[in-house]
């Protein structure tokens, strides 16, 4: 079945600091990519997306580049700020087929907890 | 608009005791999804709801039930609860045609 696999945490940075949250998947067809961002105390958030292959998603900052020939979304941020603090998830969806949708479960990896000091 | 609210926030239960959870959207989403959320693993998924009067099993759906009277509800039931199944309730909702799901704030259980 499908699975997403993200680098183990936490990670700790320093304010200003280049973050990369590694994120790698296993999957059949033509999945949808998604970073979403739990900030503390609060339920999950989207982050950005990318639906096909050489895509980039991009928001706040942070970007990340769907490359199917190494079956990975990177997620990455040039200069950290505090308020970035927050759990990170990695996350694909399934088309039925190309250009199609499936009921639209997410597959999730386990988080990369980020804490960023000043 | 609210998006997506879950009541309650917190709960305590002992082993063997029922409970059910709400989830209530005002965007009109045709899909709803009951996640649980435990350390290191990620998110999973319980039960989900494709539309009004409709329910399906997800990955982890032993010891749940759900049930969807009203587009806008999706409820999520413990009949007898387990401490397997202290963990955090995350529900969420998309539209039909988009991928893109909106979560609910979450609810803390623990069970004794």
């Amino acid at each position: 079945g499908d699975s997403v696999t993200q680098m183990e945490g936490p990670v700790t940075l320093s304010e200003e600091a280049f973050l990369t949250i590694n994120c790698t998947y296993t999957a059949t067809g033509y999945p949808s990519l998604f970073w979403y961002v739990q900030y503390p105390g609060e339920g999950l958030q989207l982050l950005l997306k990318a639906t096909k292959a050489d895509d980039k998603g991009s928001n706040k900052g942070f970007e990340a580049t769907y490359r199917k020939e190494t079956t990975s979304f990177h997620l990455e941020k040039g200069s950290v700020q505090v308020s970035d603090s927050a759990v990170y998830f990695c996350a694909l969806s399934q088309k039925a087929n190309a250009g199609g949708t499936s009921y639209g479960k997410l597959t999730f990896g386990q988080g990369t907890i980020l804490t960023v000091h000043p | 608009n609210a998006g997506v609210t879950q009541t309650p926030k917190f709960r305590v239960l002992k082993t063997g005791q029922s409970m059910t959870l709400l989830c209530a959207q005002d965007m009109n989403h045709e899909y709803m999804y009951w996640y649980r959320q435990d350390p290191g693993m990620g998110l999973r998924l319980i039960h989900y709801s494709v539309g009004e009067g409709t329910t399906a099993k997800g990955e982890v759906p032993d010891g749940y039930n759900v049930s969807r009277l009203k587009k806008q509800n999706f409820l999520l039931g413990l009949e007898s609860a387990a401490p397997s199944q202290t963990s955090v309730y995350f529900c969420a909702s998309r539209p039909s045609g988009r991928e893109t799901q909106y979560f609910g704030p979450g609810t803390r259980l623990l069970v004794l």
